[in-house]
């Protein structure tokens, strides 16, 4: 058991670019989820996945943001036309439905810099 | 909905002192809690958890027990060490349009001092 992986860990970039982050789950587990932390926070959810489908989404989540999980492995949370406020450190979670408390292991997270 | 309130930090204290970090939840059901310890850069990693009232989670010496009477998660430890320097997240879990949602408190910020 590897734990959940995140890539990449540090993410700078300009204003109005798009940036792609990966999370790879613990192998077993069919749910993932991406939240966001800012500076003094708590993680905020995002979205999560079932599998491939993405079942539900936050109202957090805007129009430039997209989130796949193509074969219910890994998956990618991207962001379009950066804003600095999305700088935010965003994390992964996976978890297996039926599992002990239905508890999330967390990656390390990837911290993306908006300039 | 749902809603977790914990104690404002930072905490600072002694090597070796009383650690008491309080955390309130506010939740229809019965939800799990839990205790998330973040050290820096890094992500959260799950600390200790109780699925039901009266239960007690313990780690590394870290204790907290669920009060339902009181809706509380206290964590606790009996002696801290510079290496428990990290923020501490209370979170619960319940079930949300078929699956567990988590809400987090706002984090408490420990720091020891030798």
């Amino acid at each position: 058991d590897t734990g959940v992986s995140q890539d990449p860990r540090h993410k700078i970039t300009k204003r109005g670019q798009n940036v792609t982050f990966r999370c790879d789950p613990i192998s077993e587990h069919n749910r993932l989820y991406w939240y966001r932390q800012t500076l003094g926070q708590g993680p905020e959810f995002l979205t999560y996945f079932q599998n491939e489908a993405q079942l539900e989404k936050s109202r957090l989540l805007s129009d430039r943001f997209s989130a796949e999980r193509p074969k219910g492995s890994f998956s990618t949370l991207e962001i379009q036309r950066t804003e600095q406020g999305d700088s935010a450190m965003y994390l992964c979670a996976s978890s297996l439905v039926g599992g002990p408390s239905y508890e999330q292991y967390f990656g390390p997270g990837t911290r993306l810099t908006v300039t | 909905g749902n809603s977790v309130t914990q104690m404002e930090g930072p905490v600072t204290l002694s090597e070796e002192a009383f650690l008491t970090i309080n955390c309130t939840y506010t939740a229809t059901g019965y939800p799990s809690l839990f205790w998330y310890v973040q050290y820096p850069g890094e992500g959260l990693q799950l600390l200790l958890k109780a699925t039901k009232a009266d239960d007690k989670g313990s780690n590394k010496g870290f204790e907290a027990t669920y009060r339902k009477e009181t809706t509380s998660f206290h964590l606790e430890k009996g002696s801290v060490q510079v290496s428990d320097s990290a923020v501490y997240f209370c979170a619960l879990s319940a079930n949300s349009g078929g699956y567990q949602k988590v809400t987090f408190g706002t984090g408490t910020k420990l720091q020891v001092i030798p």
